[in-house]
């Protein structure tokens, strides 16, 4: 089983819509989550960190469920800037900071 | 102020030809990270340096394979007898490494092997 797993899409969705991601994880001792956006040819970037309480950023919401080890993303009012590849990011607890990155969940919003 | 730089952008090379990629990470940041990325593949983990201590080279795909990082800022991934299957974009992110992990990326460098 592959330590972080996110299914490749597309995510086909209209502009206005409401879209989701989720992400899981194989590691039950992952201590840190985030989700990067990564646009066609570019590097990847930070979107959000993803808190146990789940957190908020505009129109993105991130949220960490443990006991199922996964965590999701949810973009309401897609903008077609949206369009990108969506990276789920897992590190484990330990004295260092490698983490695992997904292979990507890619969303196209359609006008 | 200034983010993660790499050099060069873009390098084509001929098989069997040494080359070497430079990143300069974000002033103070002490982990550094590099990454490869093949054409519509996900990020595979090359190594991570974190302050003085020993890097982790887990990832680094053979013997090929290897990096530095000087004074723990600078560092520069050097691929001897390059293969056309090295073709990929090299990408080097750093971290603030004190509490947090998130990684910051450079642009990248696109390597070609002919």
């Amino acid at each position: 089983r592959k330590e972080v797993e996110q299914d490749p899409g597309p995510f086909n969705v209209p502009e206005g819509a409401t879209v989701a991601f989720n992400c899981t994880y194989s590691n039950s001792a992952s201590q840190s989550f985030f989700w990067y956006r990564q646009d066609c040819r570019k590097e990847p970037k930070l979107l959000m960190s993803v808190y146990s309480s789940g957190n908020e950023d505009g129109r993105f919401t991130a949220q960490l469920n443990r006991a199922s080890q996964y965590i999701s993303l949810l973009i309401r009012d897609s903008k077609l800037s949206d369009s990108a590849t969506y990276l789920c990011v897992v590190r484990v607890l330990g004295g260092y900071q490698k983490v695992t990155f997904g292979t990507g969940t890619k969303l196209q919003v359609i006008p | 102020g200034a983010g993660v730089s790499q050099s060069p952008s873009n390098k084509v090379t001929e098989k069997g030809k040494d080359v070497e990629l430079r990143c300069d990470p974000i002033s103070g940041h002490t982990a550094l990270y590099w990454y490869r990325q093949s054409l519509g593949q996900g990020l595979e983990f090359l190594i991570y340096f974190q302050g003085n201590s020993a890097p982790d080279k887990s990832g680094l795909p053979s013997d090929r394979f290897s990096a530095e990082r000087t004074g723990g800022s600078v560092s520069t991934l050097t691929i001897q007898r390059t293969q056309q299957e090295d073709s990929a974009v090299y990408l080097c992110a750093s971290s603030p490494g004190t509490g947090t992990y998130e990684q910051y990326f450079g642009p990248g460098t696109r390597l070609t092997v002919t």
